[in-house]
Parts: C-alpha cells; structure tokens; sequence
C-alpha cells in the first residue's frame, strides 16, 4: 500500500462548480499535512497547510480527519484558473506526496 | 528576491554519460531536498541535506546516485553512469527547517533530463 494515496482523476468540472478531493495516509504516526498545486510543466507550489481544525483560504477549504487518516481539500465556485494537479502531501520526518489528482476547470 | 534556482533547465545526453545538476537554494534557508518526478512514480525524495549535511539519502536509487552540499548556497546531484530509466524532473527544494519538518518548501524550476 502506498504511504499517501490519491484519486488521480482527471476531474472535469464546468466553471463555478464545487469539487472535493480526497486524499488517504497509511502513517498514523504523520503529525503535518499540505496541499502542493502543480501547473503542467511547472513546479509544485504550496497551495495550504491542513490543519486539525481544518482551515479555509478563500475559496480553499482543507480538512484533516486523522482517525480515519484523510485530509480533503474543497473548491468551490472553481475558475478555469484553477485547472492544475493537486498533491496531497504528508509529513512524518520527511515529506511524502501523493500521485496527484488533475483538475480540469472548462468553461 | 530569487527563488531556487536550477541548472541546467533541460539536459539530453546519452546512455553511460555523466549528469551534473545543480541548485542554489534560497538564501537563509537550511535545508535542501532533492526529488525525482515521473509519470509512473510520481514525485520521489532522493535526498535532503539539513545544515548541509546529508540526513537521509535512503531515496537515492543506487550508487549511480550521488549528490553533495558543499556550502549553504549550492548543491550538486549526479548521474554517473546514466541510463534511460533515470529521464525524469528533477526538482530541489529548499525550506527554513526548525524544530519540526512542517517548513513549507520552495521548489526550483526543475531539471528534465532525457538519457538516450
């Protein structure tokens, strides 16, 4: 099983829509937890930490359910700006990403 | 003020030759990863150095793998002998690390290296 799994899509969402990703750690032990937005060609980019209370960006929502070992992260009213690879990443002494889920915003 | 910096941004060579990356991380920070990223596997950490010190470099694939942080401001990773299965992106990064491993990390344009 891999440490960091994640649905590699792709989502196709027409403008405005909600979209939710879901990303599962096999690591109990993992204490931080990010989403990295990578752009084609383009490096990753810190979009948000997650935090245990979950936390909110705009409109970015993660959230982080450690009993069951998931964290999610929310878009909603998406832009076609948003189109990208999201990579759920988690830390247990070093740093563990997940394959990636594309998103694909369409007007 | 310059982000990760990378050379070369795109690197062709043959089966059997020499690779030399290079990255300079951003000033002030102290620690530094290498990471390997592939369709099939997606991104991989080679290595990461702490105060340019290699800590853990159980990522890197085999002895055909070396990379070395002879100062804060300047690491090398190299392939030697290259083969076909090692064309990927190469990526450093680079974080201010303080008690914990939670430091964002700031991520370098990356190397695509093609071995024919």
């Amino acid at each position: 099983r891999k440490e960091v799994e994640q649905d590699p899509g792709p989502f196709n969402v027409p403008e405005g829509a909600t979209v939710a990703f879901n990303c599962t750690y096999s690591n109990s032990a993992s204490q931080s937890f990010f989403w990295y937005r990578q752009d084609c060609r383009k490096e990753p980019k810190l979009l948000m930490s997650v935090y245990s209370s979950g936390n909110e960006d705009g409109r970015f929502t993660a959230q982080l359910n450690r009993a069951s070992q998931y964290i999610s992260l929310l878009i909603r009213d998406s832009k076609l700006s948003d189109s990208a690879t999201y990579l759920c990443v988690v830390n247990n002494n070093d740093m563990r990403f997940g394959a990636g889920t594309r998103l694909t915003v369409k007007p | 003020d310059a982000g990760v910096i990378q050379s070369p941004r795109h690197e062709v060579t043959e089966m059997g030759q020499e690779v030399t990356l290079r990255c300079k991380p951003i000033s002030g920070h102290n620690s530094l990863f290498w990471y390997r990223q592939t369709m099939m596997r997606g991104l991989e950490l080679l290595i990461y150095f702490n105060n340019n010190v290699p800590i853990d470099d159980s990522g890197m694939p085999e002895d055909r793998f070396s990379a070395k942080m002879p100062n804060a401001s300047f690491s090398t990773l190299k392939i030697q002998p290259s083969e076909p299965r090692d064309s990927a992106v190469y990526f450093c990064a680079s974080s201010f690390r303080a008690a914990k491993f939670t430091d964002t990390q700031y991520f370098g344009p990356g190397t695509r290296l093609t071995v024919l």
